[in-house]
């Protein structure tokens, strides 16, 4: 199966900064690739779906991009509420899903 | 809008079977693809298995011999049975709507298991 490597595993950024976050695929993907938020004692909340698409509600801040093995989710402007874990997720032709180790983006 | 509730015993203990429920409201259950995931503690996420709206499953091939997903479209709640489980079964569980089949767009708050003797 499918395995997702993220990096940098923790990035201590201030608000205001730019986030810039990778994940990469052992094989390709296609665009088949998912980000996701979670923060202490909550459910993941999905960011970006389909590699660029932005989830119903998401601000505009939060991009994707990429396509094959390699992709970014990228924070134009850190708010005080973006310090959190950053996942991301992939699915294959046989729709089975896993997830990266994940991100954390601390002060 | 959408709310996913789980619901479950809290302790298992090792080698029997784990039962959770989910409770769909705001969505009918037979509209879309839905599945169960776990975290397990301070670790990441890992995929259980789907079921779609055709009443297909898929599992994740690490679990496959041990794990059930169904649902009663009467209750319009879906459900989890996991057999033999041991203390690498111990996790937050979480199900969650598929409203695009390649993402997990709606999540519920998760149930904790614990397994232990």
């Amino acid at each position: 199966e499918t395995v997702l490597t993220q990096s940098p595993a923790t990035l201590s950024l201030s608000p205001g900064d730019r986030a810039t976050l990778s994940c990469r695929a052992s094989q390709s993907i296609n665009t088949y690739l998912a980000w996701y938020q979670q923060k202490p004692g909550q459910a993941p909340r999905l960011l970006i779906y389909d590699a660029s698409n932005r989830a119903p509600g998401i601000p505009a801040r939060f991009s994707g991009s990429g396509s094959g093995t390699d992709f970014t989710l990228t924070i134009s402007s850190l708010e005080p509420e973006d310090f959190a874990v950053y996942y991301c997720q992939q699915r294959s032709r046989r729709l089975i899903f896993t997830f990266g180790p994940g991100t954390r983006v601390d002060f | 809008q959408v709310q996913l509730q789980e619901s479950g015993p809290g302790l298992v203990k090792p080698s029997e079977t784990l039962s959770l429920t989910c409770i769909v409201s705001g969505d009918s259950i037979d509209s879309f693809y839905w599945s169960w995931i776990r975290q397990s503690p301070g670790q990441g996420l890992e995929w259980i298995g789907y079921l779609s709206n055709s009443g297909t499953t898929n599992y994740n091939p690490s679990l496959k011999s041990r794990v059930t997903i169904s649902a009663d479209t009467s209750k319009n709640h879906l459900s989890l049975k996991m057999n033999s489980v041991t203390t690498a079964d111990t996790a937050v569980y979480f199900c969650a709507r598929m409203v695009v089949v390649d993402a997990f767009d709606v999540w519920g708050q998760g149930t904790i298991v614990s397994v232990s003797a």
